[in-house]
């Protein structure tokens, strides 16, 4: 059974840099999109962005000037930093596994497999 | 402000039909699939339908998907008080090149 699991600090002071690290384990982590996915509290979710495990990368163009994705596949894990945080960034954070499903006539992908999230508070 | 829209309530009574409506454009709904998502409260989103109508493996097939144009809709038969829940459609839109989600539903069980 696939597992993620996010893991960094809760709390991160206005103007830092938040970083995150996401564990994947279970099963393979070759040939998938890996993604950042948050929620403000009470709030909708929000795709921060995606990384292949090659390393190319894909971001959400609000939050592209603040983002850095990284892959270490000897690890099984990817991360995320978001620079120049505000409280506008407290949120959930969730990392997920994007796969591929093709029909007869096409192919699309879906998040599968989530991690639980973990809370990241924006406060001095 | 989401890019999908998704009314903000719902509710039903148990055994009853609801339908959940997510509305696009072009650009997302229009040209791609629509996934759907349920939020149980306090737990991450899991896969409900992916690819417009295709239920995951453990999946109830008292939940269903469609897609019309630039809407898509899910469906919940024989509703259960489990499923009471916050529901998220997502497309990928072509114009931001990002995946882009609803607003959600809060499905309220009476």
């Amino acid at each position: 059974q696939v597992q993620l699991q996010e893991s960094g600090p809760g709390l991160v002071k206005p103007s830092e840099t938040l970083s995150l690290t996401c564990t994947v384990s279970g099963g393979s982590f070759s040939s998938y999109f890996w993604s950042w996915i948050r929620q403000p509290p009470g709030k909708g979710l929000e795709w921060i962005g995606y990384i292949y495990y090659s390393g190319s990368t894909k971001y959400n163009p609000s939050l592209k000037s603040r983002v850095t994705m990284s892959v270490d596949t000897s690890k099984n894990q990817f991360s995320l930093k978001l620079s120049s945080v505000t409280a506008a960034d407290t949120a959930v954070y969730y990392c997920a596994r994007e796969t591929k499903y093709c029909s007869s006539t096409s192919c699309a992908t879906h998040f599968d497999y989530w991690g639980q999230g973990t809370l990241v508070t924006v406060s001095s | 402000q989401s890019v999908l829209t998704q009314p903000p309530s719902a509710s039903g009574t148990p055994g009853q039909r609801v339908t959940i409506s997510c509305s696009g454009s072009s650009s997302n709904i229009g040209s791609n699939t629509v996934n759907w998502y349920q939020q149980l409260p306090g737990t991450a989103p899991k896969l409900l339908i992916y690819s417009n109508d295709q239920r995951p493996s453990g999946v109830p097939d008292r939940f269903s998907g469609s897609k019309s144009g630039t809407s898509a809709s899910l469906a919940i038969s024989g509703l259960q008080s489990e499923d009471e829940a916050d529901y998220y459609c997502a497309a990928w839109d072509d114009s931001l090149n990002g995946w882009v989600f609803g607003g959600g539903t809060k499905l309220t069980v009476l």
